[in-house]
């Protein structure tokens, strides 16, 4: 079966810290994956996609950024938090129907 | 007029009833729609998936399509306290990039 590890599941940072939260996935290989934010009660926003190692696409300019540094793990990061970083940050991969399937999420706050 | 527009509710529904969940998109190319459930504090878990103009069924879900009015809506037969979440409709616009409306939250009183 296909399924996605997200780490760590919650995470309280101070504004200014650094981040870094990681996706991996099992059962498939050079999946497209997409790291997405849910503000409180927001729809979700799409901040990264990667159709492979090396390749990401921004959707929004931002204080974050991604990494793919091997075929199944993909990773959000930031330099320095600001409070509106906070959200539940989801990664999920592409199926062959072009549904995408999602992760456990990582909740981040940041005071 | 966004991309993807969904009545926020709440939809409060007795159990047993029938619940309507409805969904508009702008992009008259989209091919793909789909449906997800979320929880509260949980990641949304795919639950529909319709291509196809008309009526597709999967046990007490019926997702509906209607690309020419750019309009899909998901229906809950018998609907259960356990359905109690938000749902997010999610149309592949552009290609194949999905796009969430903001979700209506459904609430099934026993």
């Amino acid at each position: 079966s296909q399924t996605i590890h997200q780490w760590p599941a919650t995470l309280v940072q101070p504004v200014g810290s650094p981040l870094s939260l990681e996706c991996t996935v099992e059962g498939t290989s050079n999946p497209n994956l997409y790291w997405y934010r849910q503000a409180a009660g927001r729809g979700l926003q799409l901040l990264f996609y990667s159709v492979g190692i090396g390749q990401i696409s921004s959707e929004v300019p931002q204080n974050l950024s991604a990494s793919r540094p091997q075929d199944r793990q993909f990773i959000l990061s930031s330099k320095k938090l600001l409070l509106s970083d906070s959200g539940f940050y989801l990664c999920a991969r592409l199926a062959s129907g072009n549904e995408q399937f999602f992760g456990p999420g990582t909740r981040l706050t940041v005071l | 007029q966004k991309e993807v527009e969904q009545n926020s509710g709440p939809l409060s529904v007795p159990e047993g009833a029938i619940a309507s969940l409805n969904c508009t998109y702008s992009d008259r190319g989209s091919q793909s729609f789909f449906w997800y459930r979320q929880y509260s504090g949980k990641s949304p878990e795919l639950i529909m998936s319709i291509y196809s103009n008309g009526d597709k069924e999967d046990g007490r879900f019926t997702a509906q399509l209607n690309k020419a009015s750019q309009y899909v809506s998901l229906l809950i037969r018998d609907s259960q306290p356990s359905d109690s979440a938000t749902y997010l409709c999610a149309p592949a616009l552009y290609g194949n990039k999905l796009v969430f409306g903001a979700g209506t939250i459904l609430r099934v009183k026993s």
